[in-house]
């Protein structure tokens, strides 16, 4: 199986900051990546595929890139609505397996 | 709009079975691969499985935690996606997630569905 790596599992943050994170695939997977946000008691949202393809109805604020084991994800300018926990998942190969998730709070 | 809802959850023991149901509505279901996920509680995500389209032979996907235990089915008359769970464990316990699949990745989620398995 493909394990994926992020980092840092949490971040602290203020409004307006530019955010990164980062997830690592312990193989090559081409740009089968896909980002998702999950906010607390709530379903996970989609906003990333392929790498860097924003899902319909995703603000631009929201940009990934990446490609072979390296991947990040860019808040350019995190707002109130942000603040959530964010996974990667690859889906180059079965089985389909997600980072252990960042959880971005507020400073 | 694409609208993804999730039913069939509830308490279940150990060794039991249990089958929830994905209403799709808002799309051409037949056109789409659907798939489940669950989480844990207070854990991260997880695949449990994926069906292609008819199109595309109708197959399946499997975790392995999962494989020879759950069954994931279609109805496209109906819309609705099924993921048949036998022979359940403690470790088990989730909320599932039904999604839709495009371009091989998942676009939508549904709300999720809580099932509990315990004695």
């Amino acid at each position: 199986d493909i394990q994926m790596t992020q980092s840092p599992s949490s971040l602290s943050a203020s409004v307006g900051d530019r955010v990164t994170i980062t997830c690592r695939a312990s193989q090559g997977i081409s740009n089968y990546l896909a980002w998702f946000q999950q906010k607390p008691g709530k379903a996970p949202k989609s906003l990333i595929y392929a790498a860097s393809s924003l899902q319909s109805g995703v603000p631009s604020k929201f940009s990934g890139s990446g490609s072979g084991t390296d991947f990040t994800l860019t808040i350019s300018s995190l707002q109130p609505e942000d603040f959530a926990t964010y996974y990667c998942q690859q889906y180059n190969s079965y089985p389909w397996t997600f980072g252990q998730g960042t959880k971005v709070e507020i400073k | 709009e694409v609208q993804l809802v999730e039913s069939g959850g509830g308490l279940v023991q150990p060794g039991r079975s249990l089958r929830l149901s994905c209403t799709a509505s808002g799309f051409t279901f037949g056109d789409y691969a659907m798939s489940w996920f669950r989480q844990a509680p207070g854990k991260g995500l997880e695949w449990v499985g994926f069906i292609r389209s008819k199109a595309y032979g109708g197959t399946t996907e499997y975790a392995a935690s999962v494989k020879g235990r759950f069954t994931i089915s279609r109805d496209d008359s109906k819309s609705i996606a099924y993921l048949q769970m036998n022979s359940l464990k403690t470790e088990d316990t989730a909320v599932y997630y039904c999604t839709r699949v495009r371009v091989i990745v998942s676009d939508y989620w549904g709300q999720g569905t809580l099932v509990t398995v315990s004695s």
